[in-house]
């Protein structure tokens, strides 16, 4: 099993909808999470982390963590044309909670 | 607030040739990564420093892969000789020290290897 997986995509939305994106992880002791935007050709950019089970909301960004059932995961209400990008999930490991592992990503697209 | 910075942006060179990265991280930002990032995959860590020292270098693979950072601030990453599998595009990103939570990393813009 791997780390960190993540649905490969591509996640085709319409515009103004939610688009969902899933993470699950291995690590049962990992504390910290991230979601990371990458537009192509571009480097990750930090959009949102959480460390504490429940929702976490910033903007039209809500992540949810859930950490019994090792799931973490990234809303985008009232999606736009720009958040066409692929989202990476990130996650520390239990055993260095400074060492985080990304996952392969999910493409994202949203329909005009 | 300056961003992370990286040179060269891209690179193409020969098989069997070195080849060197730059970085330099943000301000203050104690900790400095290395990623290897192919295409459709998620960064991959080579190595990670703390000030002046590596930390983690589990990853790096130290036949051809060698990494410094002198008095904690830059960083260089070379690769003696490159493989034609080496073309990737390799990041550096930095962080703060956040004491019991992983640190958010930000990165840089990244250099594109291609090795013919």
């Amino acid at each position: 099993q791997k780390e960190v997986e993540q649905n490969s995509g591509p996640l085709s939305v319409p515009e103004g909808a939610i688009a969902s994106l899933n993470c699950t992880y291995s690590d049962r002791g990992s504390q910290s999470f991230f979601w990371y935007r990458q537009y192509s050709g571009k480097s990750p950019e930090l959009i949102m982390s959480i460390y504490s089970n429940g929702d976490k909301e910033d903007g039209r960004f809500t992540a949810q963590l859930n950490k019994a059932s090792q799931y973490v995961s990234l809303l985008i209400r009232d999606s736009q044309p720009s958040d066409s990008a692929t989202y990476l999930c990130a996650v520390n490991l239990k055993t260095s909670y400074d060492k985080v592992i990304f996952g392969p990503g999910t493409s994202l697209s949203v329909i005009p | 607030e300056a961003g992370v910075v990286q040179s060269p942006r891209y690179k193409i060179i020969e098989k069997k040739q070195p080849v060197a990265f730059w970085c330099n991280p943000i301000s203050g930002h104690n900790t400095l990564y290395w990623y290897l990032q192919n295409l459709g995959q998620g960064p991959e860590l080579l190595i990670r420093y703390e000030n002046e020292e590596a930390v983690d270098d589990s990853q790096l693979p130290k036949d051809r892969f060698s990494a410094e950072r002198l008095k904690g601030v830059d960083s260089t990453l070379k690769i003696q000789p490159a493989e034609l599998g080496d073309s990737a595009v390799y990041l550096c990103a930095s962080s703060l020290d956040m004491g019991q939570h992983a640190a958010k990393q930000y990165f840089g813009p990244g250099t594109r290897l291609t090795v013919t």
